[in-house]
């Protein structure tokens, strides 16, 4: 059964300090998407990518965050530097996109980010 | 940009009753709807979906309507069991194009035995 991976799964960290989260998309998937989940806001779309290229990222503080895709096997979404409004659970997903039908995305485990 | 707004955003049913779930969009060119259900402290999971050249899917217990006209569509979920007790999102999308999912605030779902 086909996994997205996420690393770590908890992170705690103090204010200030930089954080990095990584995310390994299911093999031949070409869209990557970073959402931030918190109690209050639901699911919300940072930042994605299409065949590594960022197409959207108006929903990350670009003031602070950041999300890379250095590679098809690995995208990146990190903080620097965090604040304890950051603590949040941090959900990648991954699917197939192309000319045609959307066959649904696939999302990882996340990452539990907290900032003291 | 697209806007989906989710009702309730509890909902509390017996074990063994229907329960609804409604979201309305607001992009009229969006034309595939996913569902995903999030058990506590684990990822959303895709339980089905809808594209806009549908009115209406069934799979076992779950289905989902389409209303193109009125941009709304409902996940309904019969003879209810404890083990669908969970997070319920709807999301709305383009099949052609960016594709990004936006989703609904959620709806949690308690099954009472």
């Amino acid at each position: 059964d086909a996994r997205v991976t996420q690393t770590p799964r908890h992170k705690v960290t103090e204010m200030g300090q930089e954080v990095t989260m990584r995310c390994q998309p299911i093999l031949g998937h070409n869209t990557v998407f970073w959402y931030r989940q918190t109690m209050m806001q639901g699911l919300e779309l940072l930042a994605y990518f299409r065949n590594r290229a960022p197409l959207d990222d108006s929903g990350m503080p670009k003031d602070r965050f950041s999300a890379e895709m250095p590679d098809a096997t690995l995208a990146t979404l990190k903080i620097q530097p965090s604040e304890p409004r950051d603590s949040a659970v941090y959900f990648c997903a991954s699917g197939l996109v192309v000319t045609g039908p959307n066959y649904g995305y696939t999302f990882g485990s996340g990452t539990r980010l907290t900032v003291v | 940009g697209e806007n989906v707004e989710q009702h309730p955003s509890t909902l509390s049913v017996q074990e063994g009753d229907s329960a609804v779930i409604k979201c309305t969009y607001s992009d009229s060119a969006s034309n595939y709807f996913p569902w995903y259900k999030q058990e506590l402290g684990k990822r959303p999971q895709l339980i089905i979906d809808i594209r806009s050249n549908v009115g209406e899917k069934k799979d076992q217990r779950i289905a989902v309507t389409l209303n193109k006209t009125a941009k709304h569509f409902s996940l309904h979920i019969t003879e209810t069991q404890p083990e669908d007790s969970a997070v319920y999102f709807c999301a709305a999308s383009k099949i052609q194009g960016a594709q990004k999912l936006v989703f609904g605030q959620g709806t949690r779902l308690t099954i009472n035995p």
